[in-house]
């Protein structure tokens, strides 16, 4: 079974804080990696992707990627009260098939 | 404007009444993909289909049917419609599978079911 884990939440920052997600998968061959954004009643949105060891970064997102720990994250820098929703990690072996975690709630509170 | 849609976004029915709720991609996208999004189950994939006439069994595939006669849609049917499929139902399209960005995963706004 491919598993993706992530813990549930509520995490909650201050605004203008650090918020940092995490996510483990099961499957040593995963090659590609997801963090989408999904508000309450919408659909996921894609946020960034990540494919090789390391940070990549965009804006105020940095994914980070330790395939060794099979261990993926994403910080939120200076966080915004527009960035509370549920954060979900995804990964993907080869070809399509995606397996989603279950997601972490991030509360940013002003 | 890219985008996957779906219609209905909001269905009420009852048992036994087939339905279908369609999707389409205006991206050119290979791979077209079903799931269903329950509380404290997360997101698990019904169907998918790496092109035309090529579809796939996902993780929860009974009660679904699909098919893929053209590459921009990828209908999902009910044919007999039961309670325990209440849910949100979301599309989505990616490019290929060649690498690189041509996995992610592009989403559909979601189809509210109700089953009575």
């Amino acid at each position: 079974q491919k598993e993706v884990e992530q813990n549930s939440g509520p995490l909650s920052v201050p605004e203008g804080a650090i918020a940092s997600l995490n996510c483990t998968y099961s499957d040593r061959g995963s090659q590609s990696f997801f963090w989408y954004r999904q508000y309450s009643g919408k659909s996921p949105e894609l946020i960034m992707s990540i494919y090789s060891n390391g940070d990549k970064e965009d804006g105020r997102f940095t994914a980070q990627l330790n395939k060794a720990s099979q261990y993926v994250s994403l910080l939120i820098r200076d966080s915004q009260p527009s960035d509370s929703a549920t954060y979900l990690c995804a990964v993907g072996r080869s070809g399509y098939a995606l397996n989603f975690g279950k997601g972490t709630s991030l509360l940013v509170t002003p | 404007e890219a985008q996957v849609t779906q219609n209905p976004r909001y269905l009420i029915t009852v048992t036994g009444k087939k339905l279908t709720v369609t999707c389409s991609q205006n991206m050119n996208h290979e791979y077209m993909s079903w799931y269903r999004q329950d509380p404290g189950l997360g997101l698990r994939q019904i169907y998918y289909s790496m092109n035309v006439e090529v579809t796939d069994k996902g993780d929860v595939p009974e009660g679904y049917k699909v098919s893929r006669k053209e590459k921009r849609n990828f209908p999902l049917i009910l044919e007999s419609p039961s309670p325990n499929q209440t849910s949100l139902y979301f599309c989505a399209s990616s490019l290929s599978g060649t690498g690189g960005g041509s996995y992610e995963q592009y989403f559909g706004p979601g189809t509210r079911l109700t089953v009575t």
